[in-house]
């Protein structure tokens, strides 16, 4: 059974500076995996989708890689904001369990200015 | 524009009052799937549907039943709600190729009181 892993629950970081937020999972038969934001209390937006053939993607100041051999994906943001506070998702759709999609438990984020 | 539509967006109820929450696709998606949100808890799959009349349960199915009588169209049924089912809930669907993500619904947040 695929297991999804965010660390740290929660991180604090001023304006302006870098975010690295880490997703392990268990099982490396990834058919693909997904970056959502999560404001307080509202639906999840996809921010990023990486396919199993695929290192990285990118969208504006956005970039997610995966290492299917490590289990690990990495979102990084750049020149963060405070717009850019919410709780951010890694998702992982396994190649034998298309249908479902197993979520970590989300990284808290908080840009001061 | 592509979307999945829940309704209602929000609703309170009494116990055992039974209840639906429709979901509706309109991007020809074969998968759909409901998952509840609760703090501490994350994001957990109640059902999925890999396509019309083919549905099979996921991690917390207990209270639930759901159907897939048309593609567009995956309603969730609490027959006799209790307010351990209060909660956040999310519909989403997907494509089955790999290069597309899930896209999840605005939420329902039920009460049970």
């Amino acid at each position: 059974k695929q297991e999804v892993t965010q660390i740290p629950a929660a991180l604090s970081v001023p304006e302006g500076e870098n975010l690295v937020l880490n997703c392990s999972f268990t099982d490396s038969a990834i058919y693909n995996l997904q970056w959502f934001r999560q404001d307080p209390g509202k639906g999840l937006t996809s921010l990023l989708l990486i396919q199993s053939s695929q290192r990285e993607q990118t969208s504006g100041r956005l970039n997610a890689s995966l290492d299917k051999s490590s289990g690990r994906s990495t979102l990084y943001i750049a020149a963060s904001q405070p717009g850019d506070s919410a709780t951010y998702l890694c998702a992982a759709r396994s190649t034998d369990s298309w249908g479902k999609l197993q979520f970590g438990a989300g990284t808290q984020v908080v840009v001061t200015p | 524009e592509a979307q999945v539509t829940q309704n209602p967006r929000y609703l309170i109820t009494v116990t055992g009052k039974k209840l639906t929450v429709t979901c509706s696709q309109n991007m020809n998606h074969e998968y759909m799937s409901w998952y509840r949100q609760d703090p501490g808890l994350g994001l957990r799959q109640i059902y999925y549907s890999m396509n019309v009349e083919v549905t099979d349960k996921g991690d917390v199915p207990e209270g639930y039943k759901v159907s897939r009588k048309e593609k567009r169209n995956f309603p969730l049924i609490l027959e006799s709600p209790s307010p351990n089912q209060t909660s956040l809930y999310f519909c989403a669907s997907a494509t089955g190729s790999s290069a597309y993500g899930y896209t999840f619904g605005s939420g329902t947040r039920l009460t049970v009181v």
